[in-house]
């Protein structure tokens, strides 16, 4: 089936430092990626839709500046917290959606653990 | 705005017993509808999921789930569960307005199934 890598895993960084997440497709392509942030006990907020050759489109009160999001590729999509702080630690996964209309699946990276120190 | 809500947060079961989690939504268009599972330690994975068509909709590991449109429902039910069913279970809508695709995610069940 689909397979989503995301790396890292898991990364600390100080506060100011800016940190690129990678969501890669490894046996499809996904014209189509999301972006979400977790934070615990709360569900999953979608921060963005990613989409190949275009702009990222941005959920209500997600700061495009800080989270910068380019999908220059069919298979890769990065996500860069810019001047992170504490507040933005958190959990970030992504999804690549494959199939064709009607019959769309997505399938989740296995996420990103971001510690802000 | 789109929303769903799932009311069970948390549900303990005995092996065998059966189990229905439910999932209801807010969106007056066409959804597509999905229950992702999270086992611990590891990723989302999907369950099952409903486009079109008969709407009840069998999935993985012997779950199913049926949309009540009427309802705005897309409940999750397994006739007996077992202890690797111990989970998280987290129910999604995703709307198409426009050509844009938009997703929401339930807040999540954990489900712990006692030996």
């Amino acid at each position: 089936g689909a397979v989503v890598s995301q790396h890292p895993s898991w990364v600390i960084c100080k506060s100011g430092t800016s940190v690129k997440i990678e969501c890669r497709s490894l046996d499809f392509q996904a014209t189509t990626m999301f972006w979400y942030r977790q934070f615990p006990k709360q569900s999953l907020m979608l921060m963005a839709t990613s989409n190949e050759g275009s702009k990222a489109t941005y959920e209500q009160g997600v700061e495009k500046d800080k989270f910068l999001i380019n999908h220059a590729s069919l298979t890769l999509s990065t996500l860069t917290v810019t001047s992170a702080h504490p507040e933005d630690s958190s959990f970030y996964i992504c999804s690549a959606r494959e199939g064709t209309v009607g019959t769309y699946g997505y399938t989740f990276g296995s996420g990103t653990r971001l510690t802000v120190v | 705005a789109q929303s769903v809500s799932q009311h069970n947060h948390h549900v303990i079961l005995s092996e065998a017993a059966s189990l229905e989690l439910g999932c209801n939504y807010s969106y007056g268009g066409t959804v597509n509808l999905f229950w992702y599972v999270q086992y611990p330690g590891q990723h989302l994975q999907l369950l099952l999921k409903y486009f079109s068509g008969d709407p009840l909709v069998k999935g993985i590991k012997g779950f199913e789930a049926e949309f009540i449109k009427s309802k705005f429902s897309f409940n999750l039910r397994k006739p007996s569960v077992q202890w690797s069913d111990t989970a998280e279970y987290f129910c999604a809508v995703i709307s198409n307005s426009g050509g844009y695709q938009k997703v929401t995610f339930g807040t999540g069940t954990k489900l712990q199934v006692i030996p």
